[in-house]
């Protein structure tokens, strides 16, 4: 168990619907992550948040949106989801903003889009 | 443009050394990292290098030439439970990750 919990765990919705992920970071954490896990694609790094402000930001979709909140949980809000969006979502903390840390992953939240 | 290669698939045999190589071409680069990802679960951070050289870390050992673009994941006492894919990623200017695609590696008994 890495510390960072992720729900929900599986999510299965329709094309043009609205989801949000949520991600709790490990305790003491400053830093989530999110990525993105395609069958075709690979990872892909989405975007990165540091004690509440965007830090780094990666391929993600306009449509796509992230939010870090005080108590440092984030969400991932997907919007007008497509086909193409069904994927593995990941969300990892680290204690630093530069990433040389150890970066802990959580379980992940599978989406399919029917 | 980012372009990171890794051998799509590798074999080596329980108690074996296996290295896995990492090449890169991106634009910036702020640290190379490895991580291990068994099917079906969450990636597991092994390592990070940002200057050039050896980190050796248990059974693992990463290095990295930045000249060269070039690194690679050594395993050193091959176990079963070594069987999964590995990921090289490089952190970019502006902070990015681009990932290379995964080497799978099967240890065979």
């Amino acid at each position: 168990d890495s510390g960072v919990t992720q729900t929900p765990k599986h999510l299965i919705t329709a094309t043009g619907q609205r989801v949000t992920l949520r991600c709790s970071p490990r305790s003491g954490d400053l830093s989530v992550y999110w990525y993105q896990q395609s069958l075709d694609q690979g990872l892909q790094f989405l975007i990165q948040y540091y004690n509440g402000e965007e830090r780094a930001k990666g391929n993600i979709l306009e449509r796509f949106s992230a939010q870090q909140f005080p108590d440092l949980h984030s969400e991932l809000n997907l919007s007008s989801l497509e086909l193409g969006d069904s994927a593995l979502y990941f969300c990892a903390s680290s204690q630093d903003q530069g990433g040389q840390e150890t970066q802990y992953f959580g379980p992940g939240t599978r989406l399919l889009v029917l | 443009g980012q372009n990171i290669d890794q051998p799509t698939e590798m074999t080596a045999t329980e108690g074996a050394i296996v290295q896995i190589n990492c090449t890169y071409q991106t634009s910036g680069f702020n640290g190379l990292f490895w991580y291990q990802q068994h099917a079906g679960e969450a990636p597991t951070f092994l390592s990070y290098n940002v200057l050039d050289g050896l980190e050796e870390k248990g059974r693992f050992s990463s290095f990295l030439s930045r000249s060269k673009g070039y690194s690679y994941l050594l395993l050193k006492e091959l176990q079963m439970k070594d069987s999964a894919s590995y990921l090289c990623a490089v952190r970019v200017y502006g902070q990015n990750f681009v990932f290379g695609p995964g080497t799978r590696l099967s240890v065979l008994p």
